[in-house]
């Protein structure tokens, strides 16, 4: 089945640097990637959805120059996270369409800002 | 309009017994409603997904039942076990291409030995 990897499952980083997320899928071409934020024993808020080659969509409340997203090629998305902050802290998870109609997810990114 | 109400937040069911979660949905052009497990520290895994056209769908324990005209899906969870003790979500979509998942609040789900 499609797989999707997400790189690193965790990372810790001191307020004011800059984190960068992987997602790669791996046994597909991913044409839209989509970038999920999550508080504990909360829902997925979605956060942008990026299209092989152009810009990001952001959703209302999501700040682009904070939350930087890349999509250069068909099989990698990368979100920066720039200048973090403790309230930045959070899990962050992507997802591909698996060129049906499926959507399949990493397993997701543990940020914290110290 | 793009909100899928999913219930009960929590459900604590005995080992062996039926766990039931019930979502809504108020768009009409969703056609693509999967359900998602989630344990901690990890991301969604797709369970089960069904299509309008069809108003059940089982594999193994988990069943999908769908009525279209009253907007609503439930995921079934036969002689639960343990092992099913996760958070639960429940998505609708549309197939269109670069269509988004709208989730549903989520489910924890408690199986006690």
């Amino acid at each position: 089945g499609a797989v999707v990897s997400q790189h690193p499952s965790w990372v810790i980083c001191k307020s004011g640097t800059s984190v960068k997320i992987e997602c790669r899928s791996l046994d597909f071409q991913a044409t839209t990637m989509f970038w999920y934020r999550q508080f504990p024993k909360q829902s997925l808020m979605l956060m942008a959805t990026s299209n092989e080659g152009s810009k990001a969509t952001y959703e209302q409340g999501v700040e682009k120059d904070k939350f930087l997203i890349n999509h250069a090629s068909l099989t990698l998305s990368t979100l920066t996270v720039t200048s973090a902050h403790p309230e930045d802290s959070s899990f962050y998870i992507c997802s591909a369409r698996d060129g049906g109609v499926g959507y399949t997810f990493g397993s997701g990114t543990r940020l914290t800002v110290v | 309009q793009q909100q899928v109400k999913q219930s009960p937040q929590s459900l604590i069911v005995q080992k062996g017994g039926i766990s039931i979660i019930n979502c809504a949905y108020e768009n009409t052009a969703f056609d693509y409603f999967p359900w998602y497990q989630q344990f901690p520290g990890k991301g969604p895994a797709l369970l089960i997904a069904i299509r309008p056209d069809v108003s059940e769908k089982k594999e193994g324990r988990f069943t999908i039942s769908f009525n279209k005209s009253a907007k609503q899906f439930s995921l079934h969870i036969m002689d639960s076990q343990p092992g099913d003790s996760a958070t639960y979500f429940c998505a609708a979509s549309m197939s269109t291409s670069g269509s988004r998942l709208t989730f549903g609040e989520g489910t924890q789900l408690t199986v006690n030995p």
